[in-house]
């Protein structure tokens, strides 16, 4: 069964540092794709960053990128030169199959200070 | 990537009444999912809606509590029957990768 763990119910960062948001996930499909999303308090879902399970390369997407290690199971998702408007729950959630459901983290609540 | 709109976008309502929310996607699409997310929770998978057959329920979820309708390939309805305050949450539909931007309800 898929599953997602993120181990970090809160993070702290200071303004225009880096930061990252840990995810470990867990399934026995060899296809599958990985994503993360904010949600600010205005609870919509906004999707930020994909990593295909055969992608070779990381994927970047301006300030975010995912550090996908497939050996450990991690896709953890890097924010660099935090801003104010980052602090948001970041989920990492999950896909096996295109068309099929996504499987969500607990979150991750990350504030960015001044 | 899809445009999606949900309506309402929040609601207030009483105890033993029915709430109907919409989804309208900017383009057509075989697979539509609602989700909820309770307080303080994650995203949960209700059902999947599929134009032309019977939504897909996930386990804790029937059709009498959360009836769905998907009508074309750019629409769908989650009616959310007979409330309590435990089905305060918020109510996301998704296609593809992409969320509408949420129905937050609360029942009193």
């Amino acid at each position: 069964a898929q599953k997602i763990t993120q181990t970090q119910p809160g993070m702290f960062v200071q303004e225009k540092e880096a930061v990252t948001l840990d995810c470990t996930y867990d399934t026995s499909d060899p296809s599958y794709g990985l994503f993360w999303y904010k949600q600010p308090s205005s609870g919509e879902m906004i999707f930020l960053i994909y990593q295909g399970s055969y992608d070779q390369q990381n994927a970047t997407e301006g300030r975010y990128s995912l550090n996908f290690q497939k050996a450990r199971k991690s896709a953890n998702l890097v924010i660099s030169a935090s801003q104010l408007g980052d602090s948001a729950m970041y989920f990492c959630a999950m896909r096996e199959d295109y068309g099929q459901n996504f499987v969500f983290g607990p979150g991750t609540r990350l504030s960015v200070l001044p | 990537s899809a445009v999606i709109s949900q309506k309402p976008s929040r609601d207030i309502c009483q105890r033993g009444t029915s709430l109907t929310i919409q989804c309208q996607v900017d383009s057509q699409v075989t697979m539509m999912f609602w989700y909820r997310q309770q307080p303080g929770q994650s995203l949960t998978l209700i059902a999947t809606a599929n134009q032309g057959s019977e939504a897909t329920y996930e386990s804790g979820f029937v059709i009498d509590k959360f009836p769905i309708s998907r009508p074309n390939l750019t629409f769908s309805t989650l009616t959310v029957s007979n409330m309590s305050p435990e089905d305060s949450s918020i109510y996301l539909c998704s296609v593809d990768r992409f969320f509408g931007p949420g129905t937050r309800l609360t029942v009193l």
